[in-house]
């Protein structure tokens, strides 16, 4: 059964103050990483694929990079528009047919950054 | 371009009462599924479709029924609600060709059942 498991449950940072957010994971394949941002009261907003071990994708003050067990959203400067939720999801390549589609999402991060 | 909607925003259901949770999406997708979102709990899969009558269960099915009728909507229907149906539900689309898991979220559907 994958298992995502993201880290730390909330995390509050001063503007300008710069962190990652963790995201383990357990599949008996990857086929891709996801990292999605969720505000309050809206739907997951995609971010970021990643599908190989080394790989990174930056946009703005962030950079997703991967590794065989987890990955890490770093969060450079952090403003306080960036507070949200962040989900991290994996993509099984065990799954076939429709099952290719599913994801597997973690319990979220939720990011304050305090001006 | 509207994206993926949903329909309603909100709504207070009574136990054993049934209702149906729309959405709709406008960019060709071929899957779209069901999610719920509970406090602790993350997103868990509900239903999902590859196409026009094309559906299969995902983690939590029981009480929920589905059907796609068409490309772009994909109706979730509650059968009897009970109160551990209270939650936020999201519809998604994604295509294969951008890998099937780059999924364009609605923007939710909150439900009390009381």
């Amino acid at each position: 059964e994958d298992q995502v498991t993201q880290s730390p449950e909330a995390l509050r940072l001063q503007e300008g103050e710069s962190s990652s957010l963790n995201c383990s994971y357990t599949v008996s394949g990857l086929r891709g990483l996801f990292w999605y941002r969720q505000d309050p009261g809206k739907g997951p907003e995609f971010l970021f694929t990643l599908y190989s071990a080394g790989e990174e994708k930056e946009k703005e003050r962030l950079k997703a990079t991967l590794t065989k067990k987890e990955s890490f959203l770093h969060i450079t400067a952090p403003k306080p528009e960036d507070s949200a939720t962040y989900l991290c999801a994996v993509q099984d390549n065990r799954n076939s047919g429709a099952g290719s589609y599913q994801l597997t999402f973690g319990k979220g991060t939720k990011l304050s950054v305090i001006p | 371009n509207a994206g993926v909607t949903q329909t309603p925003k909100f709504q207070v259901l009574k136990t054993g009462q049934s209702m149906t949770l729309q959405c709709a999406q406008d960019m060709n997708h071929e899957y779209m599924s069901w999610y719920r979102q509970d406090p602790g709990m993350g997103l868990r899969l509900i239903h999902y479709s590859v196409g026009a009558g094309i559906t299969d269960q995902g983690e939590v099915p029981n009480g929920y029924n589905v059907s796609r009728s068409t490309t772009e909507d994909f109706p979730l229907r509650l059968l009897s609600a009970a109160p551990s149906q209270t939650s936020v539900y999201f519809c998604a689309s994604s295509d294969w060709g951008t890998g099937g898991g780059t999924q364009y979220f609605g923007p939710g559907t909150r439900l009390l059942v009381l």
